[in-house]
């Protein structure tokens, strides 16, 4: 079976604090994709990654990072996160060509 | 740009109720487009999907044809059941991008017994 995993479902940070989301894929795929998730604006891209060490920006890129380090491995980082970043966050995978594969989501509060 | 618009939410049927979820789009090519389904609690999964004008996509009693003429593809089944109470949302894709999907906002659906 096809499996998505992000490490954490919950997560409360307090404003200013390092946060580090983990998605890790068990199919061998080349692209991952980090998008958020809130109420009316469905879900938006942040950043994605075709390749291990490679990483394109999405369409709201700011206050984040990533990193893919391993090809299983996409990791979203907010360096300080701030109150507007709470949110769910979504991680995804696929082939080229193929269907998109998502993790469960992760919900980060920030207080 | 390229962009998705759903009907807003929330749908709220009784059960066996006949489902219409509109979707339209804007690109300035010939995209795939897709429904995705998120169950409460649970990550987005794939419902179905089209990649060429007045394919028809189909699954657990769902369907939707891509219309290029009136650029639509519009999400139909026609007897709901209360399992189908989720969020539902409506995408494309180019081919050559990565994969990349554009959502729309999503629509959420309530069925009543």
């Amino acid at each position: 079976d096809v499996k998505v995993t992000q490490s954490s479902r919950y997560l409360v940070k307090r404003t200013g604090e390092k946060v580090f989301l983990e998605c890790v894929q068990d199919m061998d795929h080349e692209n991952m994709f980090w998008y958020r998730q809130d109420p009316g604006l469905g879900l938006r891209l942040i950043y994605f990654s075709y390749d291990v060490k490679m990483k394109e920006k999405g369409d709201i890129p700011e206050g984040y990072s990533v990193s893919r380090e391993k090809k299983e491995r996409f990791s979203l980082i907010l360096e300080s996160a701030s109150t507007n970043q709470t949110s769910m966050y979504l991680c995804a995978s696929t082939p080229p060509g193929g269907e998109l594969f998502f993790g469960e989501g992760s919900r980060l509060t920030v207080l | 740009g390229d962009s998705v618009t759903q009907m807003e939410g929330p749908v709220t049927l009784s059960e066996e109720a006949f489902l219409t979820i509109n979707c339209t789009y804007t690109a300035t090519g010939y995209p795939s487009l897709f429904w995705y389904v998120q169950y409460p609690g649970e990550g987005l999964q794939l419902l179905l999907k089209a990649t060429k004008a007045d394919d028809k996509g189909s699954n657990k009693g769902f369907e939707a044809t891509y219309r290029k003429e009136t650029t639509s593809f519009h999400l139909e089944k026609g007897s709901v059941q209360v399992s189908d109470s989720a969020v539902y949302f409506c995408a494309l894709q180019f081919s050559g991008g990565y994969n990349k999907l554009i959502f729309g906002a999503g629509t959420r659906l309530a069925v009543h017994p």
